[in-house]
């Protein structure tokens, strides 16, 4: 069973439309986060919500909005996608501990190209 | 704020030789230190981790030390193979203050190929 699965794996779109990834994880974690990774394979946090509450929140364009309809679930939507859009999304989950040492478990991306 | 620095890849080696891709970081508080690695086309994966000064870190003949003194977290294996062919990824984790959470900082990854 996947732990952390996001869908669509490969999402091709034209400039402006809107579009939603969406994420779920089945290891009962309360914490769950986007990540997005550049042409260079350099990767950053977006968001990172616990319980369904907005934690942090890295000067991400409000074209980008996370929602958590439950603990399990975090979508990411993306209005008047741009071409510096272009990248892999990863979502991940952890633990509830306050914890530095929680294992972070990610899923196997989702590779987005606007055209 | 904290900060995690690799060595630029790729990293080419042939099969059984050894390996090593250095990592430094830069933390205010006391963080836990991760590999992860991304084989082509799939997600990350956690290779290994250390929560505390001088703790070993092992998986799959791949090992790291957790060195406070050096601010080092260096991986390496002694006999590399051509399916560790792969980016690995130097990562930080840390709880912020602000909101007693944890928070994960990736290096830039070192990319490393091994042929046969």
């Amino acid at each position: 069973d996947t732990a952390v699965s996001q869908t669509p794996k490969y999402l091709v779109t034209q400039m402006g439309n809107d579009k939603s990834i969406k994420c779920e994880q089945n290891l009962g974690h309360d914490t769950m986060y986007w990540y997005k990774q550049d042409s260079k394979k350099f990767l950053k946090i977006m968001f990172s919500y616990n319980n369904k509450e907005l934690i942090i929140n890295e000067t991400v364009p409000n074209r980008f909005s996370p929602k958590s309809p439950d603990k399990a679930h975090l979508n990411l939507h993306i209005n008047s996608l741009e071409l510096g859009d272009s990248a892999v999304y990863f979502c991940a989950s952890s633990p509830p501990r306050r914890d530095s040492g929680n294992t972070i478990y990610f899923g196997e991306g989702s590779w987005l190209t606007v055209v | 704020g904290d900060s995690v620095t690799q060595m630029e890849g790729p990293v080419t080696l042939s099969e059984e030789a050894f390996l090593t891709i250095n990592c430094t970081y830069t933390a205010t508080g006391y963080p836990s230190l991760f590999w992860y690695v991304q084989y082509p086309g799939e997600g990350l994966q956690l290779l290994l981790k250390a929560t505390k000064a001088d703790d070993k870190g092992s998986n799959k003949g791949f090992e790291a030390t957790y060195r406070k003194e050096t601010t080092s977290f260096h991986l390496e294996k002694g006999s590399v193979q051509v399916s560790d062919s792969a980016v690995y990824f130097c990562a930080l984790s840390d709880v912020r203050p602000s909101t007693g959470f944890q928070k994960l900082v990736f290096g830039t990854g070192t990319r490393l190929l091994v042929s046969p």
